[in-house]
């Protein structure tokens, strides 16, 4: 079965300084993984994929995410934040054969100015 | 736009009465996909067509809700006897066959609120 673990509801940084988002999943088979955003009263935007391709996966605005497989990770990193950052973030996994997402209990971000 | 969208994007109920969504895929998009977020937690699977043939339910889906897709391109997710626990948005999502076929594009939501 597979699961997914977001280590922090809320993570709250200053504009420009780094953001990290950690999460950890658990899979019985190679996983597909994704990170999702979802701003208030918008949909869910797909802001990168990991597919086995590489490790270090980049994404839509400035977000990059790395896969860990002995580590089971999957956190999400972006150099400098942007006020246009606060949002609900969502880890995503995806067992190959299945067509269900799982995803986590989200990570909210706050940007303070 | 050629997104994934949905109608209504906000539906007020009374307890007992039947409500139904619709959701249109992005074209040529053959999976669609329905799920449900309650306030402070992320979406969770309810079921997946393929085409027109529905192939996948949640345990989450009882017997109150009902989801078509007739003629596998757009869908309606019913739900009868509304309780007050339906309260949430309904997601509804696409994806294309092929390689990228395990990537999920959402639409908008429609919250659900049952009085």
């Amino acid at each position: 079965a597979q699961s997914v673990t977001q280590l922090d509801s809320h993570v709250s940084v200053s504009e420009g300084t780094p953001v990290l988002l950690r999460c950890n999943y658990s899979s019985s088979y190679s996983p597909s993984l994704f990170w999702y955003v979802q701003h208030p009263n918008k949909g869910l935007q797909l802001l990168l994929k990991y597919t086995s391709a590489a490790t270090l996966v980049k994404g839509i605005n400035g977000f990059e995410a790395e896969f860990k497989k002995s580590e089971t990770s999957f956190h999400l990193t972006k150099p400098s934040a942007h006020m246009s950052d606060a949002a609900e973030y969502f880890c995503v996994v995806s067992e190959t054969g299945r067509r269900a997402l799982t995803f986590g209990s989200g990570t909210r971000l706050q940007v303070q100015p | 736009d050629t997104g994934v969208s949905q109608d209504p994007r906000h539906k007020i109920t009374k307890r007992g009465q039947n409500v139904t969504f619709r959701c249109d895929p992005i074209s040529e998009h053959n999976r669609l996909y329905w799920y449900r977020q309650t306030l402070g937690q992320g979406p969770e699977f309810l079921t997946y067509f393929q085409n027109e043939a529905q192939l996948e339910k949640s345990r989450l889906l009882s017997d109150r809700f009902s989801a078509e897709r007739p003629k596998g391109s757009f869908s309606t997710l019913e739900i009868q006897r509304t309780e007050q626990g339906d309260s949430a948005m309904y997601l509804c999502a696409s994806s294309q066959p092929g390689l990228d076929a395990d990537t999920q594009y959402f639409g908008p939501g429609t919250r659900l609120t049952v009085l």
